[in-house]
């Protein structure tokens, strides 16, 4: 069962360009989670979401960012417009919330995006 | 505001004895908390869940503990090894909200 994919690993982009990092979940899990972490510091909640459905968008920044999580494929994060406090990485999570059984709230985590703003 | 302080940023330890690490939290309730480890450059590993109604959990050398009266947790390794060299992070969450708040994480190193 593979785990969290998460692409690309690495991402340089230059200021006011766009960012996209992608996500694909565990098998058989519907919760997406995206988290940020700033350089020194901890992991910051950004947003989660089911599929087709934005459930808690309380960590995201008001502007320039969005995240998606379409009926087909992967979870996106867009950035547009990046500037250099940008630069993190960021790591994408899933859950089997909803499924009988185990610890549903485990969340498991992607091998991150590090996002580098020029 | 809430607040998660995880002891110290860097813990060294010999190699053997056993690793304590601790996780106070204030202004919350959490209906569950997690520890996960994380590697350099890489994501966090998910290790044990501890809800608020349980006392202590095992899974092979690690052992967790929850007291919601002191707002703390602590976590044991026990015959601790150069391979669990890694920045430990603790996780809390409310009962019904889906969003980890996670402290800033000890690194802890296992000397040989």
């Amino acid at each position: 069962n593979a785990g969290v994919m998460q692409n690309p690993r690495h991402l340089v982009r230059r200021r006011g360009q766009e960012a996209r990092l992608r996500c694909s979940p565990m098998k058989g899990h519907s919760h997406v989670y995206w988290y940020r972490q700033l350089p020194e510091e901890g992991l910051k909640f950004m947003v989660y979401l089911q599929k087709e459905n934005i459930i808690d968008e309380s960590g995201m920044p008001k502007e320039r960012f969005s995240a998606e999580f379409p009926k087909e494929g992967p979870s996106i994060l867009r950035i547009q417009q990046v500037v250099r406090g940008d630069s993190a990485a960021y790591f994408c999570a899933s859950s089997p919330r909803g499924l009988a059984g185990g610890d549903q709230e485990t969340q498991y985590f992607g091998p991150g995006t590090r996002l580098l703003v020029l | 505001s809430q607040k998660i302080e995880q002891n110290s940023e860097a813990l060294n330890i010999q190699e053997g004895k056993t690793a304590t690490l601790t996780c106070n939290y204030t202004n919350y309730s959490p209906a569950y908390l997690q520890w996960y480890r994380q590697d350099p450059g890489r994501g966090p590993v998910f290790l044990l869940l501890i809800r608020e109604n349980e006392k202590e959990k095992r899974k092979e050398r690690l052992k967790v503990t929850f007291d919601t009266t002191l707002k703390q947790s602590l976590f044991h390794i026990t015959a601790s090894q150069p391979a669990d060299s890694a920045t430990y992070l603790c996780a809390l969450a409310n009962f019904g909200n889906e969003k980890l708040t996670f402290g800033t994480g000890t690194r802890l190193t296992i000397i040989p």
